[in-house]
C-alpha cells in the first residue's frame, strides 16, 4: 500500500534556488495538506487543498507556492529558496479531519545553504 | 503563547514503568482531541482518539478535561518499543473547517 508518496527524500538547495516537491496520494482523499516541522516548533501548516481545484494558505504560508494538479497530487514549489526554509516538509492527505486522521508521507529533508 | 503546549521532555523511564504526558490547550473551542506518535525522523501517525468520557487502548489511556483544557495519555507497563516522540493534537472547527493544531510533541525514551 504507497498511501502518501512525496519526492524527493533528501534536497539540498543553495539560496535562491528554486525546486519544487511532489507529492501523491492513492486513498482517493479530497483534501491534501502541506506542512514543514522544525525543532521546538512543532508541525506548522503552509498550505492545503480541501479538494480538487482549491487551495488555502495555512499558517506559514510566505515563501511557497502550491499546485492541485488533481485529485492525486498536490505540489510544493519554493520559488526563491532561503536558509530559514531549511526543515523537513511533509505532505499529508484525509478524508475527513473530523476523525483526526491525517495519513503522511516520509516526509523531504531540505537543507538550503 | 502557543494553542497547544506539552512538556518536550525527554522521559527517561525503565521498561515495565507507566508514564503519563499531559497536554493543555488555549482554545476553548477545540471540538477534538488526539494523540499522535512519531518515530525518530519518522512521519507522524495517529496513535488514538480522545473522547470526553475517557478511552483505552491496550495499554494506553487517553483523557481529556474540558474544564481545565487538558489532554493526558498514560502509558502502562512500557516498552523499549514505545520509545517516540507523542504529538499533542487539537481539532478547531472554524467557519466549518476543521484545522488540527499540533503541540511540539514530549519525547519518551524506554531503557532496559
Amino acid at each position: 500500500n504507497a498511501g502518501v508518496t512525496q519526492t524527493p527524500k533528501f534536497q539540498v538547495l543553495k539560496t535562491g534556488q528554486s525546486m519544487t516537491l511532489q507529492c501523491a496520494q492513492d486513498m482517493n482523499h479530497n483534501s491534501m495538506y502541506w506542512y514543514r516541522q522544525d525543532p521546538g516548533m512543532g508541525l506548522r501548516l503552509i498550505y492545503y487543498s480541501a479538494s480538487e481545484g482549491t487551495t488555502d494558505k495555512g499558517e506559514v504560508p510566505n515563501g511557497y507556492n502550491v499546485s492541485r494538479l488533481n485529485k492525486r497530487e498536490f505540489s510544493l514549489r519554493l520559488e526563491s529558496a532561503a536558509p530559514s526554509q531549511t526543515s523537513v516538509y511533509f505532505c499529508a492527505s484525509s478524508g475527513t479531519l473530523y476523525t483526526g486522521e491525517l495519513f503522511f508521507g516520509e516526509g523531504s529533508r531540505l537543507t538550503v545553504l | 503563547r502557543k494553542e497547544v503546549e506539552q512538556d518536550p521532555g525527554p522521559f527517561n523511564v525503565p521498561e515495565g514503568a507507566t508514564v503519563a504526558f499531559n497536554c493543555t490547550y488555549s482554545n476553548s473551542a477545540s471540538q477534538s482531541f488526539f494523540w499522535y506518535r512519531q518515530d525518530c525522523r519518522k512521519e507522524p501517525k495517529l496513535l488514538m482518539s480522545v473522547y470526553s468520557s475517557g478511552n483505552e487502548d491496550g495499554r494506553f489511556t487517553a483523557q481529556l478535561n474540558r474544564a481545565s483544557q487538558y489532554i493526558s495519555l498514560l502509558i502502562r507497563d512500557s516498552k523499549l518499543s514505545d520509545s517516540a516522540t507523542y504529538l499533542c493534537v487539537v481539532n478547531r472547527r472554524a467557519y466549518n473547517t476543521d484545522k488540527l493544531i499540533f503541540g511540539t510533541g514530549t519525547r519518551l525514551q524506554v531503557f532496559p
